[in-house]
């Protein structure tokens, strides 16, 4: 398996621009999670999915944060308008099941930058 | 709530020298403990698990066990190289929060020749 996919690897963009970042989870797995990586704030979860419905936002920063699952194979994360405290590693990860003991596989994360 | 707390960073050792990197939990049920690893650039990669007490999770040289009555999953190797240099993370699931993952702040390790 290709493992998780995220695109782009790589986005700089200007304050009040949207930014979309994309997900494709490992195939068969049925939950997805997007999550926030920076130096101060360390690894925090954003959102988490189960078969593309969104079970958990608690983590969303604001409004301007927002996450769909149109179909098992696809998810984005949005933010509209950008600043340039958003400017992070986010990562994608799926896993089988929640069942508790399954391994949540990481994507290899996007680098946001905003200016 | 559950939490997990890992050891301050960063971590400097010789090669070959022994690692141990502690990681204790705080659980209401009964949960599965992880060791991730990231690389430099890379996404978190799974390291090892236990998914009940007294249970040991091994790879790569890695050894951790599941201590319930300490509440805690220590990471060791026995002789570190170069290439173990990252970042390690020590995280907990919970069944009874869902699939939804615990993550300890992490901990850098250099590994110098």
């Amino acid at each position: 398996d290709a493992g998780v996919i995220q695109s782009p690897r790589h986005e700089v963009t200007e304050m009040g621009q949207e930014v979309t970042l994309r997900c494709k989870p490992i195939s068969g797995h049925d939950y997805l999670f997007w999550y926030r990586q920076t130096m101060m704030r360390g690894l925090e979860l954003l959102i988490y999915f189960n078969n593309n419905v969104p079970i958990d936002d608690s983590g969303m920063p604001e409004d301007r944060f927002s996450a769909k699952m149109p179909n098992a194979s696809f998810s984005t994360l949005k933010i509209q308008p950008s600043e340039p405290r958003d400017s992070a590693v986010y990562f994608c990860a799926s896993s089988l099941s929640g069942a508790g003991t399954d391994t949540q596989y990481f994507g290899p994360g996007t680098r946001l930058t905003v200016l | 709530g559950d939490s997990v707390t890992q050891m301050e960073g960063p971590v400097t050792l010789s090669e070959e020298a022994f690692l141990t990197i502690n990681c204790t939990y705080t659980a209401t049920g009964y949960p599965s403990l992880f060791w991730y690893v990231q690389y430099p650039g890379e996404g978190l990669q799974l390291l090892l698990k236990a998914t009940k007490a007294d249970d040991k999770g091994s790879n790569k040289g890695f050894e951790a066990t599941y201590r319930k009555e300490t509440t805690s999953f220590h990471l060791e190797k026995g002789s570190v190289q170069v290439s173990d240099s990252a970042v390690y993370f020590c995280a907990l699931s919970d069944i009874n929060t869902g699939n939804q993952f615990y993550f300890g702040t992490g901990t850098s390790l250099t590994v110098i020749p």
